[in-house]
């Protein structure tokens, strides 16, 4: 089956603690996405990536990492410079990135604690 | 930062009833705007992608229009069912990465 996997779906760390979050997905898209959802916000983006090897900023990129090696995988790490990283992390991909004009596949999520 | 609102926040409706939501978005630069459908415990799933002013779009009983020049989309569920419960995502695009709203939570009552 094709999709996108998000491990694991619950995660837990003290502060002051580096932790990376695995997205992967097999749909072969090129473009993949971070989402950070906190209660009574919209989706808002960290990254994205549109081809292997690049990625740009989303609009709270600060206190995150993200790589992007292979195309199938875009793990992305909170640092201990985020100042409030307990949230809900989604990941999604689109067979292309330019324009928003392809749909977004979402993976499941990764919840995230930090205490 | 683009401003992408939705409205209602939430409505609660009887199954059978008809409903119907609102997206408004920048009317300039625009590209596309998505409608998703993010169910409890499940992942958000695509319903619609618009690009053309004027566009209407129709998947079993939910519709979408989209007016580009003054900014809004709606959606509407036609003789709502249980499993129509969710919350319905929009997210426009100016060319840019997707900006979404905070979503309209709609509950079906049986």
């Amino acid at each position: 089956d094709g999709g996108i996997t998000q491990s694991p779906k619950y995660l837990f760390r003290k502060e002051g603690q580096n932790v990376t979050l695995s997205c992967e997905q097999n749909l072969n898209h090129d473009a993949m996405y971070w989402y950070r959802q906190d209660p009574g916000q919209g989706l808002r983006l960290i990254y994205y990536s549109q081809i292997v090897n690049d990625f740009q900023k989303g609009d709270i990129a600060e206190g995150y990492s993200v790589s992007r090696e292979k195309k199938e995988s875009f793990p992305l790490t909170v640092t201990s410079a985020q100042k409030n990283p307990t949230a809900f992390y989604l990941c999604a991909s689109s067979i292309a990135g330019t324009g928003g004009s392809y749909e977004q596949y979402f993976g499941p999520g990764t919840r995230l604690t930090v205490t | 930062i683009l401003n992408v609102e939705q409205s209602p926040q939430s409505l609660h409706v009887q199954e059978g009833d008809s409903t119907n939501f609102t997206c408004s978005f920048p009317s300039s630069n625009f590209y596309a705007l998505h409608w998703y459908r993010w169910e409890t415990a499940k992942s958000p799933e695509a319903l619609f992608v618009m690009t053309l002013n004027g566009d209407e779009k129709k998947k079993g009983r939910i519709s979408a229009t989209l007016n580009t020049k003054e900014g809004y989309s709606y959606l509407y569920i036609k003789g709502s069912q249980p499993e129509d419960s969710a919350t319905y995502l929009c997210a426009f695009s100016g060319n840019t990465p997707l900006v979404f709203g905070k979503g309209t939570r709609l509950s079906v009552i049986a």
